[in-house]
C-alpha cells in the first residue's frame, strides 16, 4: 500500500498568514493527488485535485503543487472559515490512502 | 443540485449485518464511479471500498474485503455497501463520496455524502 505522510500533524496559525502543508507518498503517485477539508461533524470537501488544480467553487487562496512523491497545499492568506482539518489522498493506486491529517488551529 | 444522500445506519451487535444505501441525484449515476469511505470516532479518513461506473468491477481495503460487498442500481440511482460480520472496529461514519469526472475509474472524489452512522456494540 502506498503510505501518506502529512505534516505537521497541528499547525496553529493566525488569520491573514500563510501556511503550508506538506505531503509526502511512500512511492511515486505522479500527480494523483487530492486535497480535502473537513470541519467537524461535515462531509469532507475537495480543494485541489491533481496536485495542483483549483476545485470549482474553491476560493483562490488555496494551491496545491509538487508531484512524484512530494506535495504541498498552500493557504495564501488565512481566513476565519479555513480553521479545519486538511488530508492529502492518493488516487493512483488501490487501496486509495489518505494522510493522517492536518488540524489548523487559530493561534 | 448533485446530492448523495446516506441512510441505514445504526447499532448491530457484533457479527451482525447492515446494509448502507447511498441515494444520488443532480447528475448521471451510471456515469461515474463510486466509492465508500468511513472514519472511525476521532479518526482520519480511510478509504473502504470502490465500484466502477458500470458496477463491472470492485476494489475493496484489506480490512473489510470477504465481510462487504459493494454494488450499485443504475436505475434506482442507489449505491449500497453490504456489511456483514461487524466488528467494533468497524464503527465509524460511512461516506459514499463521487468521482470527479465523467467515464473515469480512478478519481478524486468531489461529492461526498453526509455520512451514516455505524456502532458496532454488544
Amino acid at each position: 500500500d502506498i503510505q501518506m505522510t502529512q505534516s505537521p500533524s497541528t499547525l496553529s496559525a493566525s488569520v491573514g498568514d500563510r501556511v503550508t502543508i506538506t505531503c509526502r507518498a511512500s512511492q511515486s503517485i505522479s500527480s494523483w493527488l487530492a486535497w480535502i477539508q473537513q470541519k467537524p461533524g461535515k462531509a469532507p470537501k475537495l480543494l485541489i485535485y491533481k496536485a495542483s488544480s483549483l476545485e470549482s467553487g474553491v476560493p483562490s487562496r488555496f494551491s496545491g503543487s509538487g508531484s512524484g512523491t512530494e506535495f504541498t497545499l498552500t493557504i495564501s492568506s488565512l481566513q476565519p472559515d479555513d480553521f479545519a482539518t486538511y488530508y492529502c489522498q492518493q488516487y493512483t493506486t488501490y487501496p486509495y490512502t489518505f494522510g493522517q491529517g492536518t488540524k489548523l488551529e487559530i493561534k | 443540485e448533485v446530492q448523495l444522500l446516506e441512510s441505514g445506519g445504526g447499532l448491530v451487535q457484533p457479527g451482525g449485518s447492515l446494509r448502507l444505501s447511498c441515494a444520488a441525484s443532480g447528475f448521471t449515476f451510471s456515469n461515474y464511479a463510486m466509492s465508500w469511505v468511513r472514519q472511525a470516532p476521532g479518526k482520519g479518513l480511510e478509504w473502504v471500498s470502490h465500484i466502477t461506473k458500470s458496477g463491472g468491477v470492485t476494489h475493496y481495503a484489506d480490512s473489510v474485503r470477504g465481510r462487504f460487498t459493494i454494488s450499485r442500481d443504475n436505475f434506482k440511482n442507489i449505491l449500497y455497501v453490504q456489511m456483514n460480520s461487524l466488528r467494533a472496529e468497524d464503527t465509524a461514519v460511512y461516506f459514499c463520496a463521487k468521482g470527479r469526472t465523467e467515464g473515469w475509474e480512478k478519481d478524486a472524489f468531489d461529492i461526498w455524502g453526509q455520512g451514516a452512522t455505524v456502532t458496532v456494540s454488544s
